[in-house]
């Protein structure tokens, strides 16, 4: 089974509506990864949280990790369709030196 | 000028031929990963490496091999292309981890290399 589980796999929203995509571990993390993939394109880092009860925001999007460090949540607030694509949360994990596991993406479409 | 670059970008190739997949990075980054992307599996680890001399298997190396050529290069290979290689393949760099808390190792990831194997 994957060691990281994003939920849900996919998400149609209608534009301004807010959204939240999961990203839960079986084991604890040393640090949590937020990537968006346009269609087809690379990823870009969106913010990583390391501490246990860690929120971070940038413009719209609001990252948090609980205080068990072992799932964390994405907030999109008032979509856009500039938001949409295929959201990766990664996981560095204690002594893996930098190596990232990811989880297996949420798909997110925003309507007019 | 993009920081990581990948050649080809897409590449359709028939099963049995060797195919070489290119990573070049102008970031000053020691640590240099390869990555497939297939659909419902996400993003899975083929090699990496911390620097040159380094060079390490992920959870699917099987059927691949890489060469770190320089600093700022490295490629993947497949030495008998098949079917079931088809998929989406990133270079991703990142830069040596300090090690203390509050440190961390954001990935820059290349375009893409798009693979098909008919």
């Amino acid at each position: 089974s994957q060691e990281l589980e994003q939920s849900p796999q996919s998400l149609i929203v209608q534009e301004g509506k807010n959204l939240t995509i999961n990203c839960t571990s079986s084991k604890t993390l040393y640090g949590l990864y937020w990537y968006k993939q346009k269609y087809g394109e690379g990823l870009i880092f969106l913010m990583m949280l390391q501490k246990g009860g860690e929120e971070k925001s940038h413009e719209k999007i609001t990252a948090k990790l609980d205080e068990k460090k072992q799932q964390s949540s994405l907030h999109i607030t008032a979509s856009q369709p500039s938001h949409a694509g295929i959201y990766l949360c990664g996981a560095e994990r204690t002594g893996t030196a930098s190596k990232l596991t990811f989880g297996t993406g949420t798909r997110l479409q925003v309507t007019l | 000028d993009a920081d990581v670059t990948q050649t080809p970008r897409n590449r359709i190739t028939k099963t049995g031929k060797r195919i070489m997949l290119e990573c070049s990075q102008t970031k000053g980054h020691d640590r240099m990963y390869w990555y497939r992307q297939d659909p419902g599996l996400g993003l899975r680890l083929i090699y990496y490496s911390f620097d040159v001399k380094d060079i390490n298997k992920g959870e699917i190396s099987d059927g691949y091999s890489v060469s770190r050529q320089a600093q700022a290069k490295f490629s993947l290979s497949l030495e008998s292309a098949i079917p079931n290689q088809t998929a989406l393949y990133f270079c991703a760099t990142s830069d040596r981890a300090s090690g203390s808390v509050g440190s961390y190792n954001e990935q820059f990831f290349g375009p893409g290399t798009r693979l098909t194997v008919l």
